[in-house]
């Protein structure tokens, strides 16, 4: 198993540019989450999912956009990329998270992303 | 605003020594979770104590929960130069989602 992968491992935009970035996971997890992670702040939930088809905000998600069209994939979009948004971003799947069920988080290794 | 806050934000020691790292949070919580990230890598979970837990082991690892006082440490025994990284608790409430705290960076010399 591969468990959560991530694409790219790195990008550098230009501000106002777009992106799309891909996290997939081979371990048929109802849960996706995507999270920013800068020096000192630990890491944000920007959007998660808890099924397909279905996407919901979290702490931080202006400015970003997300799918789930298939469960094993989740893509976080960047309409307009803006120096602010210069991070690395992790994404993170688990089982369900309701009564009982061991609900570890697995994470992908993450995306590098600089915006100039 | 953050629901764990870790403390130290940053301990060094040397190898073979114990390593506590804490973490506290404001609200009820159903379980705790501890994490490590080494540099430039995604999170690996450690451990996970549930609400109705006050210590649990693993291995080289023991976390402690004191729900009165909405705090737990985690503890390194007999530290290797290998468990240098960063460690985020985080904290898990049914119908929420997990907020982590900043991290407790730790480095081990050898």
């Amino acid at each position: 198993n591969a468990g959560v992968t991530q694409t790219p491992k790195f990008r550098v935009l230009k501000t106002g540019q777009s992106m799309t970035l891909l996290c997939a996971q081979d371990m048929n997890h109802e849960y996706m989450y995507w999270y920013r992670q800068d020096p000192g702040m630990g890491l944000r939930l920007i959007h998660y999912s808890v099924g397909e088809g279905t996407t919901a905000k979290g702490e931080v998600p202006d400015g970003y956009n997300v799918s789930r069209l298939k469960k094993q994939n989740f893509l976080l979009g960047l309409e307009s990329a803006a120096p602010s948004q210069t991070s690395v971003y992790f994404c993170a799947s688990s089982s369900d998270i309701l009564a009982g069920s061991y609900n570890e988080q697995f994470f992908g290794p993450g995306t590098r992303l600089t915006v100039l | 605003s953050q629901q764990g806050e870790e403390d130290p934000q940053a301990l060094s020691i040397q190898e073979g020594e114990n390593a506590t790292m804490n973490c506290s949070y404001k609200t009820s919580i159903n379980n705790l979770q501890w994490y490590r990230q080494n540099s430039g890598r995604g999170l690996v979970h450690l451990i996970l104590i549930r609400s109705n837990e006050r210590e649990k082991h693993s291995g080289r690892l023991r976390v402690t929960l004191d729900t009165s006082k909405k705090s737990s440490s985690l503890l390194i025994t007999a530290s290797r130069a290998a468990d240098t990284a960063s460690y985020f608790c985080a904290t898990v409430r049914y119908g929420q989602n997990f907020v982590f705290g900043p991290g407790t960076r730790l480095s081990v010399l050898p």
